[in-house]
């Protein structure tokens, strides 16, 4: 069974400008969840989506994040404009509905320079 | 205000010994608690969890130990080997949230 998909694996840009990470979820597992990880710290949650319906963004940035999972299946993570504090590891997990754990991607390091 | 903490930034044990790694939290509904273990340059790996209603959970040589009175769990790693070298996060659920500790790097000397 393949395991979550991430791209790219590292994205270094300048700030001001946008930015996106994809993810594709295992197959079947209805819930996705995107995670910002600063150095030294724990996973954060940004979002969570129980298919194509985004049912915790409450720690999402909104003036400049935004996330999509057209058809409930992969998803999108933007950032426009991005900032130096942006810099951090990107994290997209799922889950199945009844689940207990998150299984990982490897995640996307942005550096914004 | 961190929900769930993990105290202890980093952890060396001999090979062969017993790793045992702490967690607190403060949220009493959270119903799941979670293990999860992170080499560099990779995401975070399932390792073990615990219900809320039980107190040990056993894998192999992975134990989890709850105390919900103390609103404490543990990990237990016996006998520990240099390849469980990572950093090790504590998660805790709520509401199908997760919400991690800070981790703590493991590092089995050989």
């Amino acid at each position: 069974e393949a395991g979550v998909v991430q791209s790219p694996r590292y994205k270094i840009i300048e700030k001001k400008q946008p930015v996106a990470f994809w993810c594709n979820p295992i197959s079947g597992h209805n819930t996705l969840y995107w995670y910002r990880q600063n150095l030294g710290q724990g996973p954060e949650l940004l979002i969570r989506y129980e298919n194509e319906e985004a049912v915790d963004d409450s720690q999402l940035p909104k003036d400049r994040f935004s996330a999509e999972r057209l058809k409930g299946v992969d998803s999108t993570l933007k950032i426009q404009p991005a900032e130096l504090g942006d810099s951090a590891v990107y994290l997209c997990a799922s889950s199945k509905r009844q689940g207990t754990e998150a299984f990982f991607g490897q995640g996307t390091r942005l550096t914004v320079v | 205000d961190q929900q769930v903490k993990q105290n202890s930034p980093s952890l060396s044990v001999q090979e062969g010994r017993i790793s045992i790694l702490n967690c607190d939290y403060t949220n009493s509904m959270f119903d799941y608690f979670l293990w999860y273990k992170k080499y560099p340059a990779e995401g975070p790996t399932f390792l073990i969890s615990i219900s809320s209603i039980k107190d040990k959970n056993e894998d192999g040589r992975f134990t989890v130990f709850l105390n919900k009175s103390a609103k404490h769990l543990s990990l237990h790693i016996v006998p520990s080997q240099p390849g469980d070298s990572a950093v090790y996060f504590c998660a805790a659920r709520s509401a199908r949230q997760l919400t991690f500790g800070s981790g703590t790097q493991l590092t089995v000397l050989p």
